[in-house]
């Protein structure tokens, strides 16, 4: 099936930099979700959202919601090592077409 | 506790061969789905069950198959493999049934030569 469009593909950043990255689609959907994954493990949840326009903070992640329902974004604030991984989006427009990003490495410099 | 737990970890075959994959759920999670992830990709949903009766389905071909037994655990099916289907196979597993709500274990990582 299609997925989602999400960039960029692939950062490399200094400890302590903010991170920023964003999913798109074609399609609305109803929930975003936000997922990391790290390697030989499968993704874990990081961030949920429901409604457009929402706005939801989990320690340093911050995800929006977009208005058009079209899109969602997601920031990491004063990046750690820790902080490496794949990011992945995912829309939810109804429990059975749920639709995942290709991916964003995320790879942290000390 | 533990979590979702699949095996095995590593398999090979050859195309044209079957495979089977299992995986065990958190303990009180009901529903249990199956995701192919392709290298370089996100995750790609293949089957969800709950409580045993299939609940929704993926665009695959119909040599992926799947079941859940009386115990919450589930088997991934899957005949005449072809070098495509060469992934990381994940199972997830969820307390009602909920997407957001789930849980995924670490995947099987299937080569087909």
């Amino acid at each position: 099936g299609q997925q989602l469009n999400q960039s960029p593909q692939s950062m490399f950043i200094q400890e302590g930099e903010d991170v920023s990255m964003n999913c798109t689609s074609s399609s609305i959907f109803n929930t975003w979700l936000w997922y990391k994954q790290d390697p030989g493990e499968g993704p874990v949840l990081l961030i949920a959202l429901y409604k457009a326009g929402e706005l939801t903070s989990n320690g340093r992640l911050t995800a929006q919601f977009g208005i058009t329902r079209k899109d969602s974004f997601l920031n990491i604030s004063a990046s750690i090592p820790s902080d490496v991984g794949i990011y992945f989006c995912a829309g939810l427009y109804n429990n059975n077409d749920m639709r995942f990003g290709a991916g964003t490495r995320l790879t942290v410099k000390p | 506790d533990a979590g979702v737990t699949q095996s095995p970890t590593h398999l090979i075959k050859t195309r044209g061969q079957h495979v089977t994959l299992r995986c065990s759920p958190i303990s009180g999670h009901k529903s249990v789905s199956w995701y192919q992830q392709v290298l370089g990709q996100g995750p790609q949903f293949i089957f969800q069950y709950y409580e045993k009766e299939e609940r929704g389905r993926g665009n695959f071909p119909d040599r992926f198959s799947a079941r859940q037994f009386p115990n919450y655990s589930s088997e991934l099916n899957v005949n005449a493999l072809l070098l495509g289907d060469s992934a990381l196979y994940l199972c997830a597993s969820s307390v009602s049934g909920t997407r957001v709500e789930q849980y995924f274990g670490p995947g099987t990582r299937l080569t087909v030569t």
